[in-house]
Parts: C-alpha cells; structure tokens; sequence
C-alpha cells in the first residue's frame, strides 16, 4: 500500500532562512504526490502536485519540490521564510483517487 | 467560483448525543470525500463518493457513523452516538473527477468537540 513519512513533526526557523520540509514515500509505482498547507482553523490549500511530467515541480508562495526517485523522497524547500509561512503542512499520495497524507510538520517562523 | 462549504464550523456536544455534519461540493465535482483530523493528526479518509454511490467506505466506523449524498450533490456526516474520541475536526472536499493526479478542494472544516 502506498503511504508517506514526513520526518520531524516540528520544524523552527528565522525569518529569510531556508525552509526544508521532508517527506518519504513508499510505493511500488511511481506515485502522484501532493504538497497541502493548512492554516490555522482553515481547511487544506494544495501547493504543488507531482505527476511525472518534472521532476522539480513549483508552487505557489515560493515553495518547490524535487521529486527523487533514488531516494524515494519529496522534500518542500522554500529559500527564504517568511513570518506567512507559518502553518501545518501535509505531505500526501494519492492510490486510487483517495488521498493519503502524512503526519504533518507544524512550520514555525522566528522575527 | 464558490468553494468547498461545510456548516456547522463549531459543535459542541455531550457523549452519546448525535450530531451531523453538511456539506456542499463545488458545482461539478462529482467525487466528495470526507476526511477525519484529529488534533496532532493528518486527515483520515472516512468515507468517497462518486456521483451518490459510495466508492471507499473502509475506514468508516459503521457502527456510529454514517454518511449520504443525495443526489449526488450535498453530503451529510452523522455520528450517533458520540465518543469523546470523536472530538475532531471533519472535513469536506471534493475533486471534479478520480483521476490520480486531480486536484481536492477542501473546506474549512467542521470542529466537533464531544465532552
């Protein structure tokens, strides 16, 4: 069955630093991932989707994904925090047409 | 284009009480789903459907929860009777088509908390 790990469920960094969020998946075919951000008492907001066709996919506010198949990963990076970027953010796969997330990373952005 | 409506936003109730959830799909979204996140979580798929038939019920706790699409549109949740695990937020999304790579469009949630 296709699943996702997202490592750390706590991640604190400064304004303007780099932002690293990771997730692993376990899959057996290349699998449909999805990046959501949810802020506080709001429902989720996808931000960038992988479906094969790029390996380094964009999205929106600055973030962008790589998808790695060596290292079965998709890590969100964005190059500089910003104090909006402070929310949950769920790393998911989608077997079937359902969608399965992961654990979730709390982001905090420090002034 | 108008979202993904859910109501109510807050409930609070008693253990053993009943409650329902609604919830309104974009206009033409023929698969809705509804998604379990308890506090510290990731949503927990509870219930698919596509169009009014149930595609993925699994995870559904049959015993207290049920769900219906009328018409293939609006969608109801019902948990009766509740627990105090129960306490969670539900959410509603919906997706125009199945297709592995479609986008979900959630809604703000629904906040049950069970005392």
């Amino acid at each position: 069955a296709q699943s996702v790990t997202q490592l750390g469920s706590h991640v604190s960094v400064s304004e303007g630093a780099l932002v690293l969020l990771r997730c692993n998946y376990s899959s057996s075919v290349p699998p449909y991932l999805f990046w959501y951000v949810q802020y506080p008492n709001q429902g989720l907001q996808l931000l960038l989707k992988y479906t094969s066709a790029a390996t380094l996919v964009k999205g929106i506010n600055g973030f962008e994904a790589e998808f790695k198949k060596s290292e079965t990963s998709f890590h969100l990076t964005k190059p500089s925090a910003h104090m909006s970027d402070a929310a949950e953010y769920f790393c998911a796969v989608r077997p079937g047409g359902k969608l399965i997330f992961g654990q979730g990373t709390e982001l905090s952005v420090k002034p | 284009e108008a979202g993904v409506a859910q109501s109510p936003r807050y409930k609070i109730i008693e253990k053993r009480q009943s409650v329902a959830f609604w919830c309104n799909p974009i206009s033409g979204h023929a698969t809705l789903y509804w998604y379990q996140q308890i506090l510290g979580q990731g949503p927990k798929l509870l219930i698919q459907f596509q169009n009014n038939g149930v595609v993925d019920d699994s995870q559904l706790p049959k015993d207290r929860f049920s769900a219906e699409r009328l018409k293939g549109v609006d969608s109801t949740l019902k948990i009766q009777p509740a627990k105090l695990e129960d306490s969670a937020v539900y959410l509603c999304a919906s997706s125009l088509t199945r297709t592995e790579a479609g986008e979900l469009f959630f809604g703000e949630g629904s906040r049950l908390t069970v005392l």
